[in-house]
């Protein structure tokens, strides 16, 4: 089924490690997006890509990188892990919408949970 | 500056009762409105959307929504509540896509249903 898909689901890092959460859409849309969700807090944005090779700051990007070399994939990178950090990230792309302003729907991968200790 | 408010952190409901959550947006421009739904440990999966016409908006599972330009509201309504409605619920406002930062969130709304 077309959707953004990804990986891992749960990760537990200690503090000052790196990795890498994976996020692939197979539905050719230019834009896709990083959020973070935490209690009470709603969604925030991180990053988010216009296309391949262009990325740009959301919301709350400190601590974080990104990379969009290809239109499928836009891996969301962590260096030094922290404990702030503990959150569970959603990847997000927009869908056409009909309307002719061309108003865009949110597809969400199913989150990845993160936890820094 | 453009946000979006939802007044009601957590809701508590019995079942087969109507419900309302309410979302107050503040946006400079025409608003694009959505609901989403998230299920525990699940994604968030649209539940109706807002462009224009028709200020009632139908979407699944039985909810509708009300657009009210003179109070910046988008409340979302459903008749008779069912246990499988527990979740958590968003109110999001977009923009359109010249824009960088198309959406923003409110802070939620925890639907419990009880027996």
């Amino acid at each position: 089924n077309a959707g953004v898909t990804q990986t891992p689901k749960f990760r537990i890092l200690k503090i000052g490690q790196s990795m890498t959460l994976q996020c692939t859409q197979d539905m050719n849309h230019n834009y896709m997006y990083w959020y973070r969700q935490d209690p009470g807090m709603g969604l925030k944005l991180i990053y988010y890509s216009v296309g391949a090779g262009i990325t740009d700051k959301g919301e709350v990007p400190n601590g974080y990188n990104v990379s969009r070399s290809t239109t499928e994939d836009f891996p969301l990178r962590l260096e030094l892990a922290a404990p702030s950090q503990t959150s569970v990230y959603f990847c997000a792309t927009p869908s056409k919408g009909r309307h002719l302003g061309g108003a865009n729907v949110l597809t969400f991968g199913a989150g990845s949970r993160l936890t820094v200790l | 500056a453009q946000s979006v408010t939802q007044p009601d952190i957590h809701i508590t409901v019995s079942e087969g009762a109507s419900l309302e959550l309410r979302c107050n947006y503040s946006y400079g421009a025409t608003p694009y409105l959505f609901w989403y739904v998230q299920s525990p440990g699940q994604g968030l999966q649209l539940l109706l959307k807002y462009f224009s016409g028709d200020t009632l908006v139908q979407g699944i599972k039985g909810f509708e929504a009300e657009f009210k330009r003179s109070q910046s509201s988008f409340n979302l309504r459903k008749p008779s509540v069912h246990w499988s409605d527990a979740a958590e619920y968003f109110c999001a406002v977009g923009a359109l896509p010249a824009t960088g930062n198309q959406f923003y969130f409110g802070t939620g709304t925890s639907l419990t249903v009880i027996p």
